[in-house]
């Protein structure tokens, strides 16, 4: 069965570094989002991404985030200087059709000490 | 105000009992979807019940939706160890808000 895939799987990061996860959606897949969900709380929108632009992003999602396709495959999410709030599980989903069940990535911790 | 709360926050049952989970929300939906989450892994989805729906079932998963009670329930029928692990449901408002939102979650654990 098809899988969206997230690299790494764990990340750790110093404050103030730049980190970029790393997503595979499904390969027919044309809408993207990425959550994140810190330990023991829910999990949260982040941003979704349809047709190469931002369709909808959460208060979460400040000028620290970006998010980008840059060739057809991947789907990145950016976070130029990390804060120790960062530290959270984010996981990365797509779908065929809006309005639909979505395929969630296994996950990348990231822990920013 | 909080969209798609589950009750109980936990539950625990032998193996061969059904569980049942109750998610509530606030605001009109599209539809409702349930995802299951072991620990430390990624979600999976379940089972997705529009707004039209009232009931929708697959496999040993029956949903129920209640549009004028703003709730919903996931029934596993005939539980098993492996059923153990977190269950989400989350809201989709449709329209131009291509966002769920997630309640805080029902920890299943089914004992052998």
């Amino acid at each position: 069965e098809p899988e969206v895939t997230q690299t790494p799987s764990h990340q750790v990061t110093q404050m103030g570094q730049e980190v970029i996860l790393r997503c595979v959606p499904i390969s027919n897949h044309l809408y993207f989002y990425w959550y994140r969900q810190i330990l023991g709380q829910k999990v949260e929108f982040l941003v979704s991404f349809y047709n190469n632009e931002i369709s909808e992003k959460s208060e979460i999602f400040d000028d620290q985030f970006s998010v980008e396709r840059p060739d057809g495959s991947n789907f990145t999410l950016k976070i130029r200087s990390t804060k120790l709030e960062d530290s959270a599980m984010y996981f990365c989903a797509s779908t065929r059709r809006s309005l639909e069940g979505y395929t969630f990535g296994s996950g990348t911790r990231l822990t920013v000490v | 105000s909080q969209q798609g709360e589950e009750d109980p926050q936990a539950l625990s049952i032998q193996e061969g009992e059904n569980a049942t989970m109750n998610c509530s929300y606030k605001t009109s939906i599209n539809n409702l979807q349930w995802y299951r989450q072991n620990s430390g892994r990624g979600l999976v989805h379940l089972i997705l019940i529009r707004s039209n729906e009232r009931e929708k079932h697959s496999g040993r998963l029956r949903v129920t939706l209640d549009t004028s009670k703003k709730s919903s329930s996931l029934l596993i029928t005939a539980s098993r160890a492996a059923d153990t692990a977190s269950y989400f449901c989350a809201t989709d408002a449709g329209g131009s808000a291509r966002q769920l939102t997630f309640g805080s979650g029902t920890q299943l654990t089914v004992l052998p």
